[in-house]
């Protein structure tokens, strides 16, 4: 079983379109989180949630919102896309806050055209 | 000025070599150190966790911490093709213990 598993993989979107990914972790941690690569692969942290709580926010736009139904999902959803949202995002968890041992998911590619 | 600093590279060190890679940050209260290993196209993976000055080994793998530096390192032994891939250094710092990523060093292992 995949500890942690993102869906879709790969999104293709036109800008101004809504889309949202979907994530979930079987290792029973408490805090997940949402982090976006670019194109030059730095990993830059968005949202982590702790016990349902949204713990950090960046300076993200409030175009993405995080949702989380359980201690197991995090979705994100991403309102009238830009160009520049394009990116591969990676949902992860840990078993604590901010242990910085984290487990990720496989990546989802978004690309807005 | 960049809280977590790598050499991009690429790096390349031939079969059976020590590959050796480097990383600085900025917040002197840094307290915990991590170096995750990234193949192209797939997610991080945690490879080694480091809290107090000195070394740590892990197999071929040694973490190096160097606080008063401000720097931490990875060393690879016996380095194998296997090994090719993007290595990214995090730092946890402040109150909440935020947890940056470098921008990474690519690693090449020549057969």
């Amino acid at each position: 079983d995949t500890a942690v598993s993102q869906t879709p993989k790969y999104l293709v979107t036109q800008m101004g379109n809504d889309k949202s990914i979907k994530c979930e972790q079987n290792l029973g941690h408490d805090t997940m989180y949402w982090y976006k690569q670019d194109s030059k692969k730095f990993l830059k942290i968005m949202f982590s949630y702790n016990n349902k709580e949204l713990i950090i926010n960046e300076t993200v736009p409030n175009r993405f919102s995080p949702k989380s139904p359980d201690k197991a999902h995090l979705n994100l959803h991403i309102n009238s896309l830009e160009l520049g949202d394009s990116a591969v995002y990676f949902c992860a968890s840990s078993g604590l806050l901010n242990t910085g041992e984290l487990f990720f998911g496989e990546g989802s590619r978004l690309t807005v055209l | 000025q960049k809280e977590v600093e790598q050499n991009s590279g690429p790096l390349s060190v031939p079969e059976g070599a020590i590959a050796s890679l480097n990383c600085t940050y900025s917040d002197r209260g840094s307290q915990s150190f991590f170096w995750y290993r990234q193949y192209s196209g797939k997610s991080p993976e945690l490879i080694m966790s480091i809290y107090s000055n000195g070394d740590k080994e892990d197999g071929r793998f040694t973490a190096q911490l160097n606080k008063a530096s401000q720097y931490v390192s990875l060393l690879i032994r016996d380095s194998q093709p296997s090994d090719s891939a993007t290595y990214l250094c995090a730092v946890t710092s402040g109150s909440a213990r935020q947890l940056t990523f470098g921008s990474g060093t690519q690693l090449t292992v020549l057969p």
